[in-house]
C-alpha cells in the first residue's frame, strides 16, 4: 500500500523560507508528477506545482516564481520551497499523487497535510 | 477567488438528496477536461469521490454520483446520512494554467 508521508518546519516569519518534504512509501516512485497542493484557511484548495522523476516541473504561476519543486529519487522524496513567504502563505499543505497525467489526472493519493503559519 | 465556482453552502434532512454544482468557463470545464469530486472530513485530506466526471472508485457508495454539462459539473448525493457533513470539492484541468484547478469547496451540513 502506497503511503505518503510529509514534515516541514509549522511555523515561519515574513519574508523566511517554507520548506517541505515528503516521502513516498511503497509502489512505484517513476511515471508519476508529484505534487504539493495547499488549503488557505477560508479558502480553496490551490495546485501549487508537479514534478517527475526526471525533474520536469510545472508550477502555477500565481506563486511568480517564488516556489520550488526538487526530486531525490535516491530517497524516493519530493520537496517544496517556497520563498518571501507572507501571512497570504498561511495554509494546509498538502504533498499528493495523481492518477492519470497531463490534462486528465484526478489526486488518488495524498499526504497527511502540514499546517504552516505564517506570522511576526 | 477559486477559478471553478462552487456555493459556500448546502443544506440537506437525513434521507434527502442534495446538489453541487461547480461552475467553470471555457478554459476548463467547457474546454472539455474532465471535472473530479472529493471529500475532505475536518482535520483530514481530501478522499477522492468521484473522477471522469462520473466514475466512483472502489468502496465509493452509489449514493454519490457526478455529471458534466457545459461549462458546469454537479455532484448529487442522496439519502444523506449525518457521516456526509464535510467541505466537498470540484476539481479540473485548466489550460490557461497549465496545470489542475479546484473549486472553493463547499460545506454540507444534514440537518
Amino acid at each position: 500500500q502506497v503511503q505518503l508521508q510529509q514534515w516541514g518546519a509549522g511555523l515561519l516569519k515574513p519574508s523566511e523560507t517554507l520548506s517541505l518534504t515528503c516521502t513516498v512509501y511503497g509502489g512505484s516512485f517513476t511515471g508519476y508528477y508529484w505534487t504539493w497542493i495547499r488549503l488557505p484557511p477560508g479558502k480553496g484548495l490551490e495546485w501549487i506545482g508537479e514534478i517527475n522523476h526526471s525533474g520536469s516541473t510545472n508550477y502555477n504561476p500565481s506563486l511568480k516564481n517564488r516556489a520550488t519543486i526538487l526530486i531525490d529519487t535516491s530517497k524516493k522524496q519530493f520537496s517544496l520551497k517556497l520563498t518571501s513567504v507572507t501571512a497570504a502563505d498561511t495554509a494546509v499543505y498538502y504533498c499528493g499523487r495523481p492518477y492519470g497525467s497531463g490534462t486528465y489526472q484526478w489526486f488518488d493519493l495524498w499526504g497527511q497535510g502540514t499546517l504552516v503559519t505564517v506570522s511576526s | 477567488q477559486s477559478v471553478l465556482t462552487q456555493p459556500p453552502s448546502v443544506s440537506g434532512a437525513p434521507g434527502q438528496r442534495v446538489t453541487i454544482s461547480c461552475t467553470g468557463s471555457n478554459s476548463n470545464i467547457g474546454a472539455g477536461y474532465d471535472v473530479h469530486w472529493y471529500q475532505q472530513l475536518p482535520g483530514t485530506a481530501p478522499k477522492l469521490l468521484i473522477y471522469g466526471n462520473s466514475n466512483r472508485p472502489s468502496g465509493v457508495p452509489d449514493q454519490f454520483s457526478g455529471s458534466k454539462s457545459g461549462t458546469s459539473a454537479s455532484l448529487a448525493i442522496t439519502a444523506l446520512q449525518a457521516e456526509d457533513e464535510a467541505v466537498y470539492y470540484c476539481q479540473s484541468y485548466d489550460i490557461s494554467l497549465s496545470g489542475s484547478v479546484f473549486g472553493g469547496g463547499t460545506r454540507l451540513t444534514v440537518l
